[in-house]
């Protein structure tokens, strides 16, 4: 089947602009989540939806970042007003939580440049 | 707040050798998963470690888990090119998870 995609593959904004990074999970996966990778780092956790509701959102830097899943489905991690800082590649994964693991599937990623 | 470190960093080594990357977390966990990234690709899922004592295997590669000294392995057998990528770690923390900053291994004809 369909594994975890994300669009667009690549963006490149401006300083000050705002961007929506979009992830499609796996069909039947309940829970979803955001990491944010730098160059030469592991991933690091941005946000956890289980079904439409964020479980948790403490990984998210600041109040420029918001993340939405308004069907249980879709996600959209929405950034205003970037900075240079926030250049990364943004992971999408999502897991079924079935049994008593929660083997994350993730996505190609959205590299995110901010001039 | 749960660190996971794993070492070394960077390891090459000539294909047929053995080698064991190490993944040390700070606090209690009995979930971990290895992932492995290929350049400018994302993560795909290796092993799956639920308990104390678990081992995984899949061909040249297996993992395995020591819940008690918070440590989980990674080795290598007669290694190959194509096993060329980073590897990572990460530890449940729970529902979220919690990665090393990944070992890039280069192995060498």
């Amino acid at each position: 089947g369909a594994g975890v995609s994300q669009t667009p593959s690549n963006k490149v904004t401006e300083k000050g602009k705002y961007v929506e990074l979009r992830c499609d999970p796996i069909s039947g996966h309940t829970a979803l989540y955001w990491y944010r990778q730098s160059l030469g780092q592991g991933p690091e956790f941005l946000i956890y939806f289980q079904g439409t509701g964020a479980a948790d959102d403490s990984g998210l830097p600041n109040d420029r970042f918001f993340a939405v899943r308004p069907e249980g489905s879709v996600s959209t991690l929405k950034i205003q007003r970037t900075e240079r800082g926030d250049s990364a590649v943004y992971l999408c994964a999502s897991s079924s939580l079935a049994g008593s693991y929660n083997e994350q599937f993730f996505g190609p990623g959205t590299r995110l440049t901010v001039l | 707040e749960l660190k996971v470190e794993q070492n070394p960093l960077f390891l090459s080594m000539q294909e047929g050798k053995n080698y064991t990357i190490y993944c040390n977390y700070s606090t209690t966990s009995d979930r971990l998963y290895w992932y492995r990234q290929d350049p400018g690709k994302s993560l795909e899922s290796l092993f799956v470690l639920l308990s104390n004592g678990a081992v995984k295997q899949e061909g040249r590669l297996m993992a395995s888990l020591d819940t008690k000294a918070r440590l989980s392995t990674l080795h290598i057998t007669a290694a190959v090119h194509d096993l060329s990528a980073t590897y990572f770690c990460a530890v449940d923390n729970p529902q979220k998870l919690v990665f090393g900053q990944g070992t890039r291994l280069t192995i060498n004809p």
